[in-house]
């Protein structure tokens, strides 16, 4: 049962141009949304995250929209570098569900020169 | 950020011996600690919550005499995977943080011959 989908497990896209990753969830419990990077081999890093009371949240080349109703969270990255390329993984908590994180399926991004 | 860290990176073994992987956060106490393991090209699995000074808490389909957690400090929590098969080799990462946040390891590649 994966509670939180991504539905694209790759992404390319032009230096300088949009990435747009896109995470689903199911569970409507969840109330705080988180998107990781991680290199291969390596300990996902946090990029950004949302709580449930907001729909945006931006810091820097990087925004998170939520929309509750659909159940969907979409991660911008603009303008986009080559340094980005890794995968992303959404990730979902819940209050009062101790912490713990339930994360996505990953999506690999592949900015291109 | 919070820094957390695992020992060994990467451990190589034979089918029927134990390993013991380290997780310590260097820079703050957690009393919850997370253990989590990615398959390639997967998603990262919770596969249970080490609490300081009392029993882990394991997700269901993770056995608990198989994979042992001793969160013995405020800094620090052990996985041993006991009597490791080719099946037990995987990606194993943990976590640490508090609600809204959790910092992971680099995480440890156990490969089972």
């Amino acid at each position: 049962d994966q509670q939180v989908k991504q539905n694209s497990p790759s992404l390319s896209v032009q230096e300088g141009r949009i990435s747009i990753l896109n995470c689903d969830y199911t569970n409507s419990m969840f109330d705080y949304f988180l998107w990781y990077k991680k290199y291969p081999a390596e300990g996902p890093t946090f990029l950004i995250s949302i709580s449930s009371i907001k729909d945006k949240n931006e810091d820097g080349r990087f925004t998170v929209f939520l929309n509750k109703s659909a159940k969907h969270l979409s991660l911008h990255i603009v303008p986009s570098q080559p340094g980005d390329s890794a995968v992303y993984f959404c990730a979902a908590s819940a209050t009062g569900g101790g912490n713990k994180l339930t994360f996505g399926t990953g999506t690999q991004l592949k900015v291109e020169l | 950020g919070a820094v957390v860290s695992q020992h060994p990176s990467r451990v190589i073994c034979k089918s029927g011996t134990s390993v013991k992987i380290e997780c310590r956060s260097l820079d703050f106490q957690a009393t919850t600690m997370f253990w989590y393991r990615q398959f390639p090209k997967q998603s990262l699995m919770l596969m249970a919550t080490s609490n300081e000074g009392s029993k882990a808490t394991y997700e269901q389909g993770v056995e608990k005499d198989k994979f042992l957690i001793n969160h013995a400090s405020l800094t620090l929590s052990t996985l041993t995977v006991t009597s490791a098969h080719p099946e037990d080799s995987s990606f194993y990462i943990c976590s640490a943080g508090g609600t809204r946040e959790q910092f992971f390891g680099p995480g440890t590649r156990l490969t089972v011959l």
